[in-house]
């Protein structure tokens, strides 16, 4: 079946424009997470989503940082005027429940901002 | 929140021989710790996981061990291969993962 999917794989952007990144998730799983990874760092975990809410947005960096998922399954990241220090892979990962639950990792999506 | 240690952030090993990656972790609330493998250009991969009810877990030459008490869980792989060559993360959760940095792990042929 299919894996989680991420759109686009690679975006470069000018600083101050916004940018959109698309996450597919597993069917039927319920939770849903955005990690950032800089170069030579851990993942740095942003936000998740169980259904649409979002009950914890405490590792959003920024108000410049938004997250919104629809219908309980496709979840887009939106970074407004973005800055150089944006730039990393943006992870997304899914799982069938919050806790205990083994998490499915996308590609990425890596965003560069010039 | 938690916060994760993992140690060490690069690991050669010749070809048979064992690793061992250590991680330790702060929120005594944490009771789920999963082992992630990441190949260049993808995302992780869980390759195995331990619960804070269980203090060793097993598969093939893969294996965790977890000592709660201390606030410390250790990645060991034996007989390692080529293909084992890859960065490792460790997580320690309540809900949302809380990773290590990562380890760079080297197989030589």
């Amino acid at each position: 079946g299919a894996g989680v999917s991420q759109s686009p794989s690679n975006k470069v952007t000018e600083k101050g424009k916004d940018v959109e990144l698309r996450c597919d998730p597993i069917s039927g799983h319920t939770a849903l997470y955005w990690y950032r990874q800089s170069l030579g760092q851990g993942l740095e975990f942003l936000i998740y989503f169980q259904g649409n809410s979002a009950p914890d947005k405490s590792g959003l960096p920024s108000d410049r940082f938004s997250a919104e998922r629809t219908g309980g399954s496709v979840s887009t990241l939106t970074i407004q005027r973005t800055q150089q220090e944006d730039s990393a892979v943006y992870l997304c990962a899914s799982s069938l429940g919050t806790v205990h639950n083994e998490q499915f990792f996308g590609p990425g999506t890596r965003l560069t901002v010039l | 929140g938690e916060n994760v240690e993992q140690h060490p952030s690069t690991l050669s090993v010749q070809e048979g021989d064992s690793a061992v990656i250590k991680c330790t972790y702060s929120d005594s609330a944490s009771n789920y710790f999963p082992w992630y493998k990441q190949e260049l250009g993808k995302g992780p991969q869980l390759i195995i996981d331990i619960r804070s009810n269980v203090g060793e877990k097993k598969d093939q030459r893969i294996a965790v061990t977890l000592n709660k008490t201390a606030k410390h869980f250790s990645l060991h792989i034996t007989e390692t291969q080529p293909e084992d060559s890859a960065v490792y993360f460790c997580a320690a959760t309540t809900v949302a993962r809380a990773f290590g940095k990562g380890t760079m792990l080297l197989v030589s042929p």
